[in-house]
């Protein structure tokens, strides 16, 4: 079976730094993008960015770019999204998706459980 | 940049079709993704391309695309497909993060 798991729920406080993890198993890790999603509370789906273990290339959404930083380690079939600093409008649910493409289409499945980072002083 | 446009919220009679709608520049390139999000749990991917349905989804769900509009059909509702769909496609640049703002679904 073809899942991601992530790391559990993390509380925070301003100015903290975090990593979470992506454990992939079931597939050749290092064959697909592994993308990250942010979903604020109450809030719709915003992608992050996305990375290919096999050789670490890695994109960032305009929105993301510089605000988070996005790794692999692909000897232990994990994907990680970190922050140093973090902020209280960083408190979101965080989804890594195994993302497929196609010359026309993308689509991402299967997805993580989800991790929930809140940030409070 | 690209970006879609779906409906906050619609709804359906129990047993009946209803039809959720993304439009954007990005779909008369690309084809669009569609995914189920029920409270507390992680989006499921429901279809994908032009009208592919990922092992375990239910025949009822259905896409289709014209012009700059995709969209996501279920063809007789059940309770279990209350829940927020959203569709996904491609910038101008060929990236994956374009995001509707999600269509909440209600069946009646």
């Amino acid at each position: 079976e073809v899942q991601l798991v992530q790391s559990g729920a993390e509380v925070k406080k301003p100015g903290e730094s975090l990593k979470i993890s992506c454990k992939g198993s079931g597939y050749s890790f290092t064959s697909y993008w592994i993308g990250w999603v942010r979903q604020m509370p109450g809030k719709g789906l915003e992608w992050m960015g996305i990375i290919y273990p096999g050789d670490s290339d890695t994109r960032y959404s305009p929105s993301f770019q510089g605000q988070v930083t996005i790794s692999a380690d692909k000897s232990i079939s994990t994907a990680y999204l970190q922050w140093s600093s973090l902020k209280a409008s960083d408190t979101a649910m965080y989804y890594c998706a195994r993302t497929h493409s196609s010359p026309t289409y993308n689509w991402f499945d299967p997805w993580g459980q989800g991790t929930l980072v809140t940030v409070s002083s | 940049s690209s970006e879609l446009t779906q409906d906050p919220a619609v709804s359906v009679a129990l047993g009946q079709t209803v039809r959720i709608t993304c439009q954007g520049d990005s779909l008369r390139s690309y084809y669009a993704s569609w995914y189920q999000q029920k409270p507390g749990q992680a989006p499921v991917l429901v279809i994908y391309g032009k009208n592919n349905r990922p092992s375990g989804i239910p025949d009822r769900f259905s896409g289709s695309s014209s012009g700059n509009t995709a969209s996501l059909t279920i063809t007789g509702a059940q309770a279990e497909d209350e829940a927020d769909y959203y569709c996904n496609s491609r910038d101008s640049s060929g990236n994956p993060w374009v995001f509707g703002g999600g269509t909440k679904l209600t069946v009646l």
